[in-house]
């Protein structure tokens, strides 16, 4: 079965520094999600991202976040200026279409702000 | 606002057993309901997915009910293993545009030998 890979697995930075989370989508797919879980809480929802344009997002999703499909393949999540709080879990994925249909997520990149 | 209750309290039952998990919301009314499952430090994995037409849906040893009424969801594993011990989580579908998932906090199941 197809994969929705992410890079890295583990990333630690010091806070107030920007980090770009990288997803590499399952290729026939045409939407494209965010999702973070802090540690003991529940997988939530940070953005969708639609024919390269952002076509959902959480209050949680504000100025520091922003995401990108820079090719072809790739759809990152930029964190401009990182907080403590931005230490989670964070998950890509993908579906082939819209509403109700099944989405495939990433291994997932583990957050460390210092 | 809208609201999704899973039990958060671990559910442990014993190998062979059929475990039940529930999902209850509140104040919407979803077309569809989807079920993950994930384990520690992974990514959700889809299980299945019922729409509001259907009052049940089957996949091998999974069985998943859909009552709009009650506006809720049970999750059954039957002949439970070993292997199904992880985090269930219920995600009702939103009306209208919205493809986005809101997970409910998920049911930890611990089948045990």
């Amino acid at each position: 079965e197809p994969e929705v890979t992410q890079t890295p697995s583990h990333q630690v930075t010091q806070m107030g520094q920007e980090v770009i989370l990288r997803c590499v989508p399952i290729s026939n797919h045409l939407y494209f999600y965010w999702y973070r879980q802090i540690l003991g809480q529940k997988v939530e929802f940070l953005v969708s991202f639609y024919n390269n344009e952002i076509s959902e997002k959480s209050e949680i999703f504000d100025d520091q976040f922003s995401v990108e499909r820079p090719d072809g393949s790739n759809f990152t999540l930029k964190i401009r200026s990182t907080k403590l709080e931005d230490s989670a879990m964070y998950f890509c994925a993908s579906s082939e279409l819209s509403k109700a249909f099944r989405q495939f997520f990433g291994p997932g990149t583990r957050l460390t702000v210092l | 606002s809208q609201k999704i209750e899973q039990n958060s309290e671990a559910l442990n039952i014993q190998e062979g057993k059929t475990a039940t998990l529930t999902c209850n919301y509140t104040n919407y009314s979803p077309a569809y309901l989807q079920w993950y499952r994930q384990d520690p430090g992974r990514g959700p994995v889809f299980l299945l997915l019922i729409r509001e037409n259907e009052k049940e849906k089957r996949k091998e040893r999974l069985k998943v009910t859909f009552d709009t009424t009650l506006k809720q969801s049970l999750f059954h594993i039957t002949a439970s293993q070993p292997a199904d011990s992880a985090t269930y989580l219920c995600a009702p579908g939103h009306t209208g545009t919205a493809s986005k998932l809101t997970f409910g906090t998920g049911t930890r199941l611990q089948v045990t030998l």
